[in-house]
């Protein structure tokens, strides 16, 4: 089973320029997030998507990003413009729908690394 | 708000010694508590989950076991091998007002298994 695919891998951009992710979650997966690590810290959920609709963006800084999941399969996470505190890793998630009994097995991609400078 | 404490921040333990780490939790909408293990460059994996309703699992050498009264939970790994060296959190998923089921992760420990 192929797992989740993220793109690019690394990304650098200077500040006030703008930088997207890509995601393509697990086949089946209606349910997709977008978590931020930060060096050092556990990784913290910017915004939740159940098949196409947002279901907790409350923590993404809707000011500079933006995300979409267009006909609920791949995501696109966006930047615009960065700052430099945004530097980290940028991580997607999929698992079966909330609240069904497998919703609980988060699966993640390898990430995206952003710097920032 | 609702929190996950992890403690420690780093932990070296030498080969075929057991490894633990602790977690804290001060809201009691949590419905599941899984454990995460994060190698370098890598997205983290879940390695071991346990429900509020149980003390302890045990899945080979990893082992939760849950306090609910202390709202405490930990992570012991036996015979711990220089291959379990990597990052491992843990995370509750909130049942709160939003009920969507999203994870909040602890801060991390960055286990050294010393050869």
């Amino acid at each position: 089973e192929a797992g989740v695919a993220q793109s690019p891998r690394y990304k650098i951009i200077e500040k006030r320029q703008s930088v997207a992710f890509w995601c393509n979650p697990i086949s089946g997966h209606a349910t997709l997030y977008w978590y931020q690590q930060i060096l050092g810290q556990g990784p913290k959920l910017l915004i939740q998507f159940q098949n196409n609709g947002v279901v907790d963006d409350s923590q993404l800084p809707k000011d500079r990003f933006s995300a979409e999941r267009l006909k609920g399969v791949d995501s696109t996470l966006k930047i615009q413009p960065a700052k430099l505190e945004d530097s980290a890793v940028y991580l997607c998630a999929s698992s079966f729908p909330f609240p069904s009994g497998r919703a609980y097995e988060q699966y993640f991609g390898p990430g995206t690394r952003l710097t920032v400078t | 708000q609702q929190q996950v404490k992890q403690s420690p921040q780093s932990l070296i333990v030498q080969k075929g010694g057991i490894s633990i780490i602790n977690c804290a939790y001060e809201n009691t909408a949590f419905d599941y508590f899984p454990w995460y293990q994060q190698f370098p460059g890598k997205g983290p994996a879940l390695l071991i989950a346990i429900r509020p309703d149980v003390s302890e699992k045990k899945e080979g050498r990893f082992t939760i076991s849950f306090n609910k009264s202390a709202k405490q939970f930990s992570l012991h790994i036996m015979d711990s091998q220089p291959g379990d060296s990597a990052t491992y959190f843990c995370a509750a998923r909130s049942t709160g007002s939003s009920n969507t089921g999203k994870l909040i992760f602890g801060q991390g420990t960055t286990l050294q298994v010393k050869p």
